[in-house]
Parts: structure tokens; C-alpha cells; sequence
């Protein structure tokens, strides 16, 4: 069972476009959704992360979206530079009983290639 | 913060042979997590640890595999009589705290099975 769903699987933009990566998920005990960029032969790094008691959040060329009715949250990645072309994950993560994080569910993954 | 360091980067390995990795996690990180990514996916949770506590293993996780992480430092994955669907990056990652959501990941360690 495939707890968050990501979109489009590939991406090719221009530089200086707008990248746009959906996802959705499906528990409602999910508390927290962060985004994570990847290089080739590299771990996942953190880039933004959001709670859903926010709607957006905006950290420079980065934005995620979130609609806690739909259950859907969104990165939006604008004047995007070749330098941005990697793989990107959206994840959730529930809170156990008690409080404290539990693991993160991830998606299958954006490949992002952003053409000069 | 030096960075999550894992060990081997590359291992290749036979059938039914057993293969050990190593993580060492941010000092004074007291979460290290284990996932495993294959090509083309996401990673996927394989175990977790709270200081030498192992909190949860995914029901995915077969019993040949067995991680520790002995004095809350660094942690060993071991994998057992290797089969080729094992063939993937295993991934560790580690955070502050319990309440601490940032996971910082290591380059990991890509296994494959011949």
C-alpha cells in the first residue's frame, strides 16, 4: 500500500521556469511533510518542510503548498537552474503515541532536469 | 556537524554470503535511522534506534537481517545468506532527538548481489 503518492515521475523545465512536483497522501495521522532533494551517488538532503496547520510555506526559490482538505501538498520550485536538476522526494511522517516522530514514509520520486 | 559516514560505499558481494555496513551518525544524534532505496524508488524504513534502543522494524524487514547499535553510537546492519533481491543502497540516517524532525543522511552504502 503506497501511503504517498508522488507526480509526474520525470520533469523537464527551462531555465527560469517553474517546477511543480505533486503529492498526496492518506493517513490523516500524518503531522508533518517535508521535501527532500537528491543527487546522483548521494544521500537525501532536507530541503523544505511544512506542518499541516500552515498552508504554505516559502523558503526562497522553494515553496510547498499544502490543502489539508485534499490531502495533497505541492513543491514549487521557481526560476528553476540547471543546478536544481536532481531527484526529489516528498515524505510524511505520523507522530507516535506519546508524542514523538515516527519514520518517514517517502514517494517514489521526481526526476527534475532543467534545461539551460 | 561532520555528517553521516557510512561504511563500505560500494559492496559487491556473492549469493548466501553475509555483508555487514556501518554508520556513523552525527555525534550527540541520539536517532539513527536505517532505510533502503532501489533504483528508481524512494527510501523505505527498515529500522530505527533511540540512543542503543531499537524502537521499530517495518514488517518488510526479513529476519535475515539484523542491525545494533551497541553503545548508542555508531550502528551495524548485517544481512545474512544475501539474495539478489537484497541488491539496493541502504541509507542510514540520524536526528537530534525524539522530537527533533531534521534527518540528515549519509551517502550510503549500494550493495549488489551477484
Amino acid at each position: 500500500q503506497q501511503q504517498v503518492k508522488q507526480s509526474p515521475q520525470s520533469l523537464i523545465v527551462q531555465k527560469g521556469g517553474i517546477s511543480i512536483i505533486n503529492c498526496a497522501y492518506e493517513n490523516t495521522a500524518f503531522d508533518y511533510f517535508p521535501w527532500y532533494q537528491q543527487f546522483p551517488g548521494k544521500g537525501p538532503a532536507l530541503l523544505i518542510a511544512i506542518r499541516p496547520d500552515v498552508s504554505e510555506k516559502k523558503e526562497g526559490r522553494f515553496t510547498i503548498s499544502f490543502n489539508k482538505s485534499a490531502k495533497q501538498f505541492s513543491l514549487h520550485i521557481m526560476d528553476s537552474q540547471p543546478g536544481d536538476s536532481a531527484t526529489y522526494f516528498c515524505a510524511a511522517r505520523k507522530v507516535n503515541y506519546g508524542g514523538s516522530q515516527g519514520n518517514l514514509i517517502f514517494g517514489k520520486g521526481t526526476k527534475l532536469s532543467v534545461k539551460p | 556537524d561532520t555528517g553521516v559516514s557510512q561504511d563500505p560505499r560500494h559492496k559487491i558481494t556473492k549469493r548466501g554470503q553475509n555483508v555487514t555496513f556501518r554508520c556513523d551518525p552525527i555525534s550527540e544524534h541520539n536517532r539513527l535511522y536505517w532505510y533502503r532505496q532501489t533504483l528508481g524508488q524512494g527510501p523505505e524504513f527498515l529500522t530505527y534506534f533511540q540512543n542503543e534502543a531499537q524502537l521499530e522494524k517495518s514488517r518488510l524487514l526479513s529476519d535475515r537481517f539484523s542491525a545494533e547499535r551497541p553503545k548508542g553510537s555508531f550502528s551495524t546492519l548485517e544481512i545474512q545468506r544475501t539474495e539478489q533481491g537484497d541488491s539496493a543502497m541502504y541509507l542510514c540516517a540520524s536526528s537530534r532527538g525524539q522530537f527533533n524532525e531534521k534527518l540528515f543522511f549519509g551517502s550510503g552504502t549500494q550493495l549488489s548481489v551477484l
